[in-house]
C-alpha cells in the first residue's frame, strides 16, 4: 500500500530554520498537507495544497513540493514550535484515500 | 467559531462495540464532510471513513470495512462513528475532523481544517 515517509526527528536551535521532508511516489500529482500536533492535543492544519497557509498560522510556516518530496519549512523556529509534524496526501488509486506520514518530532532547543 | 466536541473516553471489552459522537458548531454542518481518524499508541494517524454530512453518503477505509459505521444527525449537527468487534489493537484516540467538499470531484479534499479533541477508546478484558 502507498506510504509517505518522514524522518523520525529533526532538531534545531531557536531562530534557526527547520526543514521537515515527506516523500511519496504520488506527490508529483497529489497535494500535500502538514499538521502540527503538540503533546496531548489534536492535530492542527498548518499547510494545505502544498504551500497554502490557513488563517491564523504564523508566516514562519511555509510549504513546498518538488517531484516526490514535500517540505515543511519553519523559518526562525521558536520553542513553542516543538511538536510532532505529520504530512498527509491522497493516493493515486482514484479512490481519494488519505495517507499520513509517520510523523517527525521537531525539537527546538 | 468552529468547534467539534467529542464524547468522553470509553473502556470496552474485546468483541464489544463503541459509538463515538462529534457535535459540530459554528458552521453549516451539511456543507462539509466529516472524517474519522484514529491514532493508536506509537502508530501513525489512519483514516477510518467519512460521511458527506449533507446527503449522508459514506465511504470507509478498506481496513475497517464491515466493522465501522458512520452516521449523522443533521438536526443535532452531530456525526457518529461506531466500531464493532473491538480488539485490543483498536485501543487508540479517535478523532473527528472536518473536511471541505470539492464540488469538482465530488469528494472531500482530504485536508482537515478542524479537529475534535479526541476520544480515547481502551479495549481491555
Amino acid at each position: 500500500s502507498y506510504e509517505l515517509t518522514q524522518p523520525p526527528s529533526v532538531s534545531v536551535s531557536p531562530g534557526q530554520t527547520a526543514r521537515i521532508t515527506c516523500s511519496g511516489d504520488a506527490l508529483p500529482k497529489k497535494y500535500a498537507c502538514w499538521y502540527q500536533q503538540k503533546s496531548g492535543q489534536a492535530p492542527v492544519l498548518v499547510i494545505y495544497e502544498d504551500n497554502k497557509r490557513p488563517s491564523g498560522i504564523p508566516e514562519r510556516f511555509s510549504g513546498s513540493s518538488s517531484d516526490t518530496m514535500a517540505t515543511l519549512t519553519i523559518s526562525g523556529a521558536q520553542v513553542e514550535d516543538e511538536a510532532d509534524y505529520f504530512c498527509s496526501s491522497t493516493d493515486s488509486s482514484g479512490n481519494h484515500n488519505v495517507v499520513f506520514g509517520g510523523g517527525t518530532k521537531l525539537t527546538v532547543l | 467559531q468552529v468547534q467539534l466536541v467529542q464524547s468522553g473516553a470509553e473502556v470496552k471489552k474485546p468483541g464489544a462495540s463503541v459509538k463515538v459522537s462529534c457535535k459540530a458548531s459554528g458552521y453549516s454542518f451539511t456543507k462539509y464532510a466529516m472524517y474519522w481518524v484514529r491514532q493508536a499508541p506509537g502508530q501513525r494517524l489512519e483514516w477510518m471513513g467519512w460521511i458527506n454530512a449533507g446527503n449522508g453518503h459514506t465511504k470507509n477505509s478498506q481496513k475497517f470495512q464491515g466493522r465501522v459505521t458512520i452516521t449523522r444527525d443533521t438536526s443535532a449537527s452531530t456525526a457518529y462513528m461506531e466500531l464493532s468487534s473491538l480488539r485490543s489493537e483498536d485501543t487508540a484516540v479517535y478523532y473527528c475532523a472536518r473536511d471541505p467538499w470539492d464540488i469538482l470531484t465530488g469528494y472531500p479534499y482530504g485536508r482537515f481544517d478542524y479537529w475534535g479533541q479526541g476520544t480515547l477508546v481502551t479495549v481491555s478484558s
